[in-house]
């Protein structure tokens, strides 16, 4: 079954960094690769989607880099704000088009901006 | 436009007793799916369901049962339940359009005592 890893140690960052997040997973290589951010006590909300066959994704402030050789994606927020402290959740969509899989997910990391 | 909405938003049940999680997605999402969150996990996959149909289940007891509706809202069902089914349990859905991802409810927190 796939495994993905985070690294589920709190991340804290100074206000204005970047802020970078790893996702690495073993096996086969999913479809599609999603992250999705959580606030405490609420459910995941989605922000970027990157395909297999894709290397990178810009949205405002963030980026997501796919790496399908190293299995792994990278999650960037520049200019990161207080704002942005959560939890991020890296999820596979493993898809194969006959059935649904769901959605695969790590444990999160607990991003910290500190003012 | 209402986002995904599930009821009730907390929950309290004895062991060995049965519980019924009601989900209603975003208007036009004719998929919804469930998923179970244990505290410091990630949510994991117990049904998706298109069109009334089952389309995929996770790795979880007989237990556990679902239903699609005509309207596309969708109960999740639990009985016999045990202390480790406490958790928020999480209700998606999503449209055709797989580039828009999941929306998420805020879910349901169920405690079993």
């Amino acid at each position: 079954s796939q495994k993905i890893e985070q690294n589920s140690e709190a991340l804290n960052i100074q206000e204005g960094k970047t802020a970078t997040l790893t996702c690495n997973y073993t096996n086969y290589s999913p479809a599609y690769l999603q992250w999705y951010r959580q606030d405490p006590g609420r459910g995941p909300v989605f922000l970027l989607l990157i395909r297999e066959n894709e290397k990178e994704k810009r949205k405002e402030r963030l980026k997501v880099t796919f790496d399908t050789t190293l299995k792994q994606s990278l999650f960037h927020i520049t200019a990161s704000q207080p704002a942005d402290s959560a939890t991020y959740l890296c999820a596979l969509d493993i898809y194969s088009g006959g059935g649904a899989d769901g959605l695969t997910f790590g444990k999160g990391t607990h991003l910290i901006i500190q003012p | 436009d209402a986002g995904v909405t599930q009821s009730p938003t907390h929950l309290i049940k004895t062991r060995g007793q049965h519980v019924t999680l009601r989900c209603s997605p975003i208007s036009g999402h004719k998929s919804v799916s469930w998923y179970q969150q244990v505290l410091g996990q990630g949510p994991q996959f117990i049904f998706q369901y298109y069109e009334k149909e089952e389309r995929g289940r996770g790795n979880f007891p007989d237990r556990f049962s679902a239903r699609q509706f005509p309207n596309y809202s969708s109960e999740l069902n639990v009985n016999a339940l045990l202390l480790g089914d406490s958790a928020l349990y999480l209700c998606a859905s999503s449209g055709t359009d797989r580039n828009y991802g999941y929306t998420f409810g805020s879910g349901t927190r169920l405690t079993v005592v």
